[in-house]
């Protein structure tokens, strides 16, 4: 099945305690982004990768580290996370660049930092 | 540069239309319309590349003007699996290829 896998789905941390949450895509996309989304604001871009060791700012990249050294795997890390990044992260994937394919998108990682 | 969605929330009776509209300041390149059910991941219905251009599958379609600032979202003769938040997302004309903006979402609810 066609399909991007986030991991965990649910993540309560600590103030600084790094931490990464993982998406593989099994669809040989080529593009993959994260976001996140809090009441009211809609989805918010952080980073996207055009391709393999491509990566790139979104609308709000601070706090976060993005890598893709693999096609298929585009992990997020907050190497010092606060209360203020608590939200619903979604990674996303499509064939090439948004500007001409749809997202699918992995069922969400809720994190909670306290 | 967010685009503006309205309304912000709209409620129906099984069988009525409704009509989304999300509007850009800047040209856009293209424009994707999901919809969010409560708990889930966004779903992708359809993405508008050409100004002009109408699109649609089932009872959902949309359309995107000719200047490609505004594109509306339109459910006809609803259905309770309607219900959710529909988001736009527009890829702005000279912008990163890589970066999609979304709007804030409009909460739909259709009643039995």
């Amino acid at each position: 099945e066609a399909q991007v896998t986030q991991n965990p789905r649910y993540l309560i941390t600590v103030t600084g305690k790094k931490l990464t949450v993982t998406c593989s895509q099994n669809m040989n996309h080529e593009y993959m982004s994260w976001y996140r989304q809090d009441p009211g604001l809609g989805l918010r871009q952080i980073y996207y990768s055009m391709n393999v060791e491509v990566t790139d700012k979104g609308d709000v990249p601070e706090g976060y580290k993005v890598s893709r050294k693999e096609k298929r795997n585009f992990p997020l890390i907050l190497e010092s996370p606060s209360p203020n990044q608590t939200s619903l992260y979604f990674c996303a994937s499509s064939l090439k660049g948004p500007y001409n394919y749809g997202y699918t998108f992995g069922s969400g990682t809720r994190l909670t930092v306290v | 540069q967010q685009p503006v969605q309205s309304p912000q929330a709209v409620i129906l009776r099984e069988g009525e239309d409704a009509v989304i509209n999300c509007s850009s300041s800047k040209a856009l390149y293209s424009v994707h319309w999901y919809r969010q059910k409560h708990g889930e991941a966004p779903v992708f219905l359809m993405i508008l590349l050409k100004g002009g251009e109408q699109k649609g599958h089932d009872k959902i379609s949309a359309s995107f003007n000719e200047k490609k600032q505004q594109s509306s979202l339109y459910l006809t003769a609803s259905q309770l699996s309607y219900s959710g938040t529909y988001f736009c997302g527009t890829a702005i004309y000279g912008g990163s290829q890589g970066n999609l903006i979304f709007g804030k979402g409009t909460k739909l609810s259709v009643k039995p």
